[in-house]
C-alpha cells in the first residue's frame, strides 16, 4: 500500500512550457484534490474530483487542467507555465468527500518556472 | 480577510512547556475542523479532528467554540519532535466539501 504518490518530486520549467504532474493513490478513495502551497498563503485548492469522470474547480484553477479517467489517477496539467506558478504542489485523497474523513497527502512536487 | 486565520508565530518554547495555538474561521456554515501538522519540506499530515465537545489525544487537546468561531490546540509537555508547523483546517458545509487551510503556526521547541 503506497498511499498517495506524486511524480516528479522536482521540476524546472521555462515560461510557456507545458507539463503534467502525476498523482496516484491505491486506497480506492473517491475524493482527490490538488493544492498549491506558497509562503504565507496556506494551501489553496486548485481542482478536485469526487469520483472518476467528475472534476470541478477550486479556488485557483486558472492555468491548470485536470481529468479523472480512473479512480486511482488524477493528473494536473499546466497548459503554459508562468513564473506565478512556481510553488509546491500537493495531491491529496480521502475515502469520501465530506465528514471527518482523513485527507492523505502525497509528498509534493516542487516546481520552479523561470 | 482570510477565511481561516492563524498567528504565524514562530512560537519558541523550551522542552516541557505548554503551548497553545488559536485559530478563527469566518464561515459560520463550516462543517468539520482539523489540526494538521507539517514538517519542513514535507506534506501535511492529520494530527487530530476537532469535535464540539473537545477532544484529547495524549499530550494534545483540541477545542472548538462554534459561537465564537474559534478553534484551539493545546500541547502539553512539549518535545523537540513537536517542532513543526501546525495548520488549522476547516471543511465547508456545501457540495464542494472543500478544505480551507490556515497559513499555519510554526512551533520551535528548544532543548
Amino acid at each position: 500500500n503506497a498511499g498517495v504518490t506524486q511524480t516528479p518530486k522536482f521540476q524546472v520549467l521555462k515560461t510557456g512550457q507545458s507539463m503534467t504532474l502525476q498523482c496516484a493513490q491505491d486506497m480506492n478513495h473517491e475524493y482527490m484534490s490538488w493544492y498549491r502551497q506558497d509562503p504565507g498563503m496556506g494551501l489553496r485548492l486548485i481542482h478536485y474530483s469526487v469520483g472518476a469522470g467528475i472534476t470541478d474547480q477550486g479556488e485557483v484553477p486558472n492555468g491548470y487542467n485536470v481529468s479523472r479517467s480512473t479512480t486511482e489517477d488524477f493528473p494536473l496539467r499546466l497548459l503554459s507555465a508562468a513564473p506565478s506558478q512556481t510553488s509546491v504542489y500537493f495531491c491529496a485523497s480521502s475515502y469520501r468527500a465530506g465528514g471527518t474523513d482523513t485527507q492523505y497527502f502525497g509528498p509534493g512536487t516542487r516546481l520552479t518556472v523561470l | 480577510r482570510k477565511e481561516v486565520e492563524q498567528d504565524p508565530g514562530p512560537f519558541n518554547v523550551p522542552e516541557g512547556a505548554t503551548v497553545a495555538f488559536n485559530c478563527t474561521y469566518s464561515n459560520s456554515a463550516s462543517q468539520s475542523f482539523f489540526w494538521y501538522r507539517q514538517d519542513c519540506r514535507k506534506e501535511p499530515k492529520l494530527l487530530m479532528s476537532v469535535y464540539s465537545s473537545g477532544n484529547e489525544d495524549g499530550r494534545f487537546t483540541a477545542q472548538l467554540n462554534r459561537a465564537s468561531q474559534y478553534i484551539s490546540l493545546l500541547i502539553r509537555d512539549s518535545k523537540l519532535s513537536d517542532s513543526a508547523t501546525y495548520l488549522c483546517v476547516v471543511r465547508r458545509m456545501d457540495s464542494s466539501y472543500k478544505l480551507i487551510f490556515g497559513s499555519g503556526t510554526r512551533l520551535l521547541v528548544r532543548p
